[in-house]
């Protein structure tokens, strides 16, 4: 059971360039999410889904694109990157009562 | 929307000591989950304690405990017999299971707390 599983672990992107982060599930979980975790600080939620189709914004979207096509898949677009998205981006999936957490993905604009 | 506040940005605690990490959070909505996180430095995310809005009892995990006010919106984590594993950044998150509301399903978490444990 792999549980969360996110790719890359590592990016470099130069800016104006454009990356699609993997995120995917195989515990069946209806509510899908993505964080950034900029360093020393918490979690800012992008964007959440919570079924096959529906997705909504969080508190920071803006730069960023999400898709949820299949119950599993959950990529996060970042279109036209710049150096504040600098960040490590966590994705999870959860029940209503805990969520599971990929490794992340430590991303650098530059 | 829903936000949540630890006013705390760094607590240290004495080895087996007690501390108690704050955390606040607003919302109209009264069906609801809160948790606690851990976040050690390899960044993995651990689930230390969760909370149902509709349960009076504090919820407890052996040494941790939670003090739970819902009338005052406050949820803090007390954290007995500290040890140096207790070392990480915790963070206080809520979730909404208020079906067919605006914001269903979101979990949103707070700004976090770091927790160094002194030998």
């Amino acid at each position: 059971n792999a549980g969360v599983t996110q790719t890359p672990k590592f990016r470099i992107l130069k800016i104006g360039q454009s990356m699609t982060l993997q995120c995917t599930q195989d515990m069946n979980h209806n509510y899908m999410y993505w964080y950034r975790q900029d360093p020393g600080m918490g979690l800012k939620l992008i964007y959440y889904s919570v079924g096959a189709g529906i997705t909504d914004k969080g508190e920071v979207p803006n730069g960023y694109n999400v898709s949820r096509s299949t119950t599993e898949d959950f990529p996060l677009r970042l279109e036209l990157a710049a150096p504040s998205q600098t960040s490590v981006y966590f994705c999870a999936s959860s029940l209503p009562y805990e969520a599971f957490f990929g490794q992340g993905t430590r991303l650098t604009v530059v | 929307a829903q936000t949540v506040t630890q006013s705390q940005p760094e607590m240290s605690v004495q080895e087996a000591e007690t501390v108690t990490l704050s955390c606040t959070y607003d919302t109209s909505e009264s069906d609801y989950y809160l948790f606690w996180y851990k976040q050690p430095p390899s960044r993995q995310m651990i689930l230390v304690i969760r909370q149902e809005a509709y349960k009076q009892q504090n919820a407890t995990e052996n040494r941790f405990s939670v003090n739970f006010q819902k009338a005052a919106k406050s949820f803090s984590l007390k954290i007995s017999d500290s040890q140096l594993g207790d070392a990480a950044m915790y963070f206080c998150a809520y979730r909404s299971t208020n079906a067919g509301g605006t914001s269903y399903g979101k979990l949103t978490f707070g700004q976090g707390t770091i927790l160094t444990v002194h030998p």
